[in-house]
């Protein structure tokens, strides 16, 4: 079965240093999203992109955060200068369409430490 | 403000037995509801998507129940293997256009030999 898929599965970085995250989305899926887990809390929801831009985006995802979809099989998230609070694991999601009844497919994660 | 909230916050039952987990949420406009299992370590994994008109739905050994006007839902797990341990994740999508997810904080069961 396809699978979303990321990495790195950990990256540790140090503080202010820019940071990119990558995965690979099921490959005929047309929506693409990036989620953040802090350590022992809920799953909160960054962005979703379609059609090459951005269609929502969650209050987190200020202007140190941006996505890409650089080619026909990539979608990452950078985050510019971290902070200590960025610490958290993110999952790229993907989903063939945004309806009522489409699933998102997610990724393992990437955990992101920084020091 | 839109919420979803689990009970209970953790569980431990014998393999073979049957639980029911919960979930209530606020969040307006509603779209659909929808069940996630993750193991630790993983991502989560779709179990059910309900919309406002369905209020049951299964899939194997697990079938999902929504009340819309009451605003809960529940997730009741059948004949429980020690493969089910994990967190069950209850998420509402909530107003129009793409897809916005409000996530609970997640029932994490314990299956037991």
């Amino acid at each position: 079965e396809p699978e979303v898929t990321q990495t790195p599965s950990h990256q540790v970085t140090q503080m202010g240093q820019e940071v990119i995250l990558r995965c690979v989305p099921i490959s005929n899926h047309l929506y693409f999203y990036w989620y953040r887990q802090i350590l022992g809390q809920k799953v909160e929801f960054l962005v979703s992109f379609y059609n090459n831009e951005i269609s929502e985006k969650s209050e987190i995802f200020d202007d140190q955060f941006s996505v890409e979809r650089p080619d026909g099989s990539n979608f990452t998230l950078k985050i510019r200068s971290t902070k200590l609070e960025d610490s958290a694991m993110y999952f790229c999601a993907s989903s063939f369409g945004s309806g009522l009844n489409q699933p998102q497919h997610f990724g393992d994660g990437t955990r992101l430490s920084i020091l | 403000k839109n919420q979803v909230e689990q009970s209970p916050q953790s569980l431990i039952i014998l393999e073979g037995k049957n639980c029911t987990l919960q979930c209530n949420y606020t969040v307006s406009p509603f779209s659909n509801l929808r069940w996630y299992k993750q193991d630790t370590g993983r991502g989560p994994v779709s179990l059910t998507i309900m919309t406002f008109s369905e209020n049951t739905k299964s899939n194997g050994r697990y079938t999902a129940t929504l009340d819309a006007d009451t605003k809960q839902s529940s997730l009741h797990i059948t004949a429980s293997q020690l493969s089910d341990s994990a967190s069950y994740i209850c998420v509402v999508s909530g107003g129009t256009g793409f897809q916005k997810l409000v996530f609970g904080t997640g029932t994490r069961l314990l299956v037991s030999p």
